[in-house]
């Protein structure tokens, strides 16, 4: 299995609204990542996971809550988000270990969040 | 910190022609690894190649080759025979072993293939 499984595909909320994305790994990956992409732009990183502590958080607002219950999920809890933060929100795995520099991230076929 | 830096916005190519994608980087670290990956509109991210600082051979997959030139810091993308299924947005990563959980992504090349 190498895959990564995000839901939901689309998300609509309002800007009061609270929701939450998910993403889940079996590969046995101890780094999960979470990124932010608008149209014909790169992934933005939000946050890293490592052995489910966050290891970096990349001044993202505290709108954005991420949450690692466990080696294989991630969560991003959203509350009170702007307009400005419609875009696509991938969710990615990877080794974390120096010496498996080989290994990719594995990305999830995102979440679109449209805020109204 | 690193960069990566891909300077063609948007490129086209024949179906069955063969074009190369462009990407630089910087870095002052001796091992790390970099990458091209593919994300179609269906929205994945998906893995076309990988190169290990260390090697100095070419990683080459299927209709996928790698130029990697570690003194000039240059690993540019060739895809032989192009298919129409090769149109996407293609961005080349960088991942080092100071900051490893970090991969730092270039700004994307949209490659435009035409029947």
């Amino acid at each position: 299995d190498t895959e990564v499984t995000q839901t939901p595909k689309h998300l609509v909320m309002g800007m009061t609204n609270k929701k939450s994305l998910k993403c889940e790994q079996h590969m046995g990956h101890r780094a999960m990542y979470w990124y932010k992409q608008k149209a014909k732009k790169p992934p933005e990183l939000m946050f890293v996971y490592s052995y489910e502590k966050l290891s970096i958080n990349e001044s993202v607002p505290s709108r954005f809550s991420p949450e690692c219950p466990n080696s294989s999920l991630l969560n991003l809890h959203l509350h009170a988000l702007q307009p400005e933060d419609s875009a696509l929100y991938l969710c990615a795995s990877s080794q974390d270990k120096a010496r498996l520099l080989n290994t990719e991230a594995f990305f999830g076929q995102g979440t679109r969040l449209t805020v109204v | 910190a690193q960069t990566v830096t891909q300077s063609q916005p948007e490129m086209s190519v024949q179906e069955a022609e063969t074009v190369t994608l462009s990407c630089t980087y910087d870095t002052s670290e001796s091992d790390y690894y970099l990458f091209w990956y593919k994300q179609p509109p269906s929205r994945q991210m998906i893995l076309v190649i990988r190169q290990e600082a260390y090697k100095q051979q070419n990683a080459t997959e299927n209709r996928f080759s790698v130029n990697f030139q570690k003194a000039a810091k240059s690993f540019s993308l060739k895809i032989s025979d192009s298919q129409l299924g090769d149109a996407a947005m293609y961005f080349c990563a960088y991942r080092g072993s100071y900051n490893f959980n970090k991969f730092y992504f270039g700004s994307g090349t949209k490659l435009n293939v035409k029947p």
